[in-house]
């Protein structure tokens, strides 16, 4: 089925570990989002993707890097994790760039339940 | 820091009652967006409405913008156990292609 595939679903580091989170998109969308979800709040955006090979900070980037390694893919890197990154991530695209002329939503992926102990 | 922010956090209700939840929200937007999450999936999204528009309708969805009041209403209408869910309002900012979420309403229908 179309849309966004995320991977790992789960996945327990250690303090100071590093790890990549993978999204893939086949829908084609040239905008690409990570987000954060902590209980009780809502979704934070880290780093967002608006066109292959460009990047830029969201709310919550600190901690974080990405790379947008083709139209499809963009990828979320923890290079030391710490507790507080414990969070589920989730991936999203969206097409068109421009929200003046949106019709559909951003459709995402199912998450990356993430614990740093 | 959030855009927006739903009320109220949490709404329990019967089956074939009707639901609304709101939406506020502190910039101009260019539309405004509601996403349903389902417990421990992604995000699904319901319905958009545009700046220029004041009502918009699918099936059983009925969503309100009020600009210059920055809110927003969705209505949920003869609601059903299905629809327990988390229910989010997004705004996508003027002149930004980022979309930014709410906190939430979690929504519970008791059959």
């Amino acid at each position: 089925n179309a849309g966004v595939t995320q991977t790992p679903k789960f996945q327990v580091l250690k303090t100071g570990q590093s790890m990549t989170l993978q999204c893939a998109q086949d829908m084609n969308h040239n905008s690409m989002y990570w987000y954060r979800q902590d209980p009780g709040m809502g979704l934070r955006l880290i780093y967002y993707s608006a066109s292959e090979g460009t990047t830029d900070k969201g709310e919550v980037p600190n901690g974080y890097n990405v790379s947008r390694l083709n139209k499809r893919e963009f990828s979320l890197r923890l290079e030391s994790a710490a507790p507080s990154q414990t969070s589920v991530y989730f991936c999203a695209s969206s097409e068109p760039r421009d929200p003046k002329v949106r019709v559909y939503g951003y459709t995402f992926g199912s998450g990356t339940r993430l614990t740093v102990v | 820091s959030q855009q927006g922010e739903e009320d109220p956090q949490a709404l329990s209700i019967q089956e074939g009652e009707n639901a609304t939840m709101n939406c506020s929200y502190k910039t101009s937007i260019n539309n405004l967006q509601w996403y349903r999450q389902n417990s421990g999936r992604g995000l699904v999204h319901l319905i958009l409405i545009r700046s220029n528009e004041r009502e918009k309708h699918s099936g059983r969805l009925r969503v309100t913008l009020d600009t210059s009041k920055k809110s927003s209403s969705l209505l949920i209408t003869a609601s059903r156990a299905a629809d327990t869910a988390s229910y989010f309002c997004a705004t996508d900012r003027y002149n930004t292609d980022k979309l930014i979420f709410g906190t939430g309403t979690r929504l519970q229908v008791f059959p």
